[in-house]
């Protein structure tokens, strides 16, 4: 079945540097794909998507490449900050019924001062 | 504007109990989803609703959980004999269509913290 696998955590940085989260994922047809994060005691919110291979997905200051010769979609942000502090989740979405979402198990990010 | 809210936030019970789960999605949202997130994993699908109908349940893992929403609005996970490995947090998500290409925003609620002892 389809299934996403990114990077384990926890991934510790000082403020100010460049940033990677790794994903990939196995999928029979042409999915999208998402990165989500998690802030402390908050709930889960989309972070951003790309819908086609090559499109690039980008928000506050993240992105992400949909590589489908390589089966990625890896998160770079060129300067995180403490704020940036959180768990973040690669997901696709799939059709079935209707459109249903896999989810990796989540890479924790602490940005260090 | 409101946005998907699950109560109870936090819920203990004890083994082989009933327990039911609630979600109010985002108003006019047609498509709902149930994901249940173990500690330290991703969230893992259960069931989508579009509208009244469930599009897809496979991800519910056996015959003890069952979920409704009986006029496409105010969705009920309910759980029968609970289990200890039922305990995760349970979290609920709607979007506008569920339909466009898979790329709808999900938007999530805080999620129901699932005890069983």
């Amino acid at each position: 079945g389809n299934s996403v696998t990114q990077m384990e955590g926890p991934v510790t940085l000082s403020e100010e540097a460049f940033l990677t989260i790794n994903c990939t994922y196995t999928a029979t047809g042409y999915p999208s794909l998402f990165w989500y994060v998690q802030y402390p005691g908050e709930g889960l919110q989309l972070l951003l998507k790309a819908t086609k291979a090559d499109d690039k997905g980008s928000n506050k200051g993240f992105e992400a490449t949909y590589r489908k010769e390589t089966t990625s979609f890896h998160l770079e942000k060129g300067s995180v900050q403490v704020s940036d502090s959180a768990v973040y989740f690669c997901a696709l979405s799939e059709r079935t019924g209707g459109f249903k979402t896999i989810f990796g198990a989540g890479t924790r990010l602490f940005v260090k001062a | 504007g409101a946005g998907v809210s699950q109560t109870p936030s936090n819920k203990v019970t004890e083994k082989g109990k009933y327990v039911e789960l609630r979600c109010d999605p985002i108003s006019g949202h047609t498509a709902l989803y149930w994901y249940r997130q173990s500690l330290g994993q991703g969230p893992e699908f259960l069931i989508y609703f579009q509208g009244t109908g469930a599009a897809d349940d496979s991800g519910l893992p056996n015959d003890r959980f069952f979920a409704v929403r009986p006029e496409g609005s105010v969705s009920t996970l309910k759980i029968q004999r609970t289990e200890r490995g039922d305990s995760a947090v349970y979290l609920c998500a709607s979007s506008l269509t569920g339909l466009a290409g898979g790329t709808d925003t999900q938007y999530f609620g805080p999620g129901t913290r699932l005890t069983v002892l």
